[in-house]
């Protein structure tokens, strides 16, 4: 089956202790991107990665970094979590560099608490 | 004013209703429109998504695009309970990225 996944589903953390949110799909998709949603503001793209290596930040990268070793994995590293990244993470993969048909990962809820 | 805008709604309609799901769009560089529906708690999933002017179909969904005004729609025949969701537009963005931009997405309810 088709998919993009994410771990973990859920993460309670506190301020300043460093986590990692692993994306992976199984689509041979070049395209991952990782977006946030927030009530009132929606989705909003963090970081993207056309291809292996090759990663740049979104709207709003501040506090995250990401790496693309693998073309199936694209890890959302935050170095040092704060209480405003508690928020709904999204991974998405696409086929093209056009990033059209995106697929989404079900989503981890992230506190910090 | 955001670059592609949706009535929030709820929207709430009765099983059977044709829908009618909207959204308008600032930037004329936007080629592909894609429509989204998310369930609670879950991820974005793609309906359908559409290229430049016209009309798609894809059983009971029909997204019509307007580009002349800058405008799309999507539209729900013979509405289920099972469409009660939240639906989102997105457009990717004539950039080095191609960065998806999202509407706010609409919550429709359709009832029973």
């Amino acid at each position: 089956e088709a998919q993009v996944t994410q771990n973990p589903r859920y993460l309670i953390t506190v301020t300043g202790k460093k986590l990692t949110v692993t994306c992976s799909q199984n689509m041979n998709h070049e395209y991952m991107s990782w977006y946030r949603q927030d009530p009132g503001l929606g989705l909003r793209q963090i970081y993207y990665s056309m291809n292996v290596e090759v990663t740049d930040k979104g709207d709003v990268p501040e506090g995250y970094k990401v790496s693309r070793k693998e073309k199936r994995n694209f890890p959302l590293i935050l170095e040092s979590p704060s209480p405003n990244q508690t928020s709904l993470y999204f991974c998405a993969s696409s086929f093209g560099r056009a990033n059209t048909e995106a697929f989404f990962g079900q989503g981890t809820r992230l506190t910090v608490v | 004013q955001k670059e592609v805008e949706q009535d929030p709604g709820p929207l709430s309609v009765p099983e059977g209703a044709i829908v009618s799901l909207n959204c308008t769009y600032s930037n004329s560089a936007f080629q592909y429109f894609m429509w989204y529906r998310q369930y609670s708690r879950k991820g974005p999933e793609l309906l359908m998504y559409t290229y430049s002017s016209g009309n798609k179909e894809d059983g009971r969904f029909t997204a019509q695009v307007d580009k002349s005004s800058k405008y799309i729609s999507l539209f729900i025949r013979d509405s289920q309970p099972s469409d009660s969701a939240t639906y989102l537009c997105a457009m990717p963005g004539n950039n080095a990225g191609n960065m998806l931009t999202f509407g706010g997405g609409t919550r429709l309810m359709v009832k029973p």
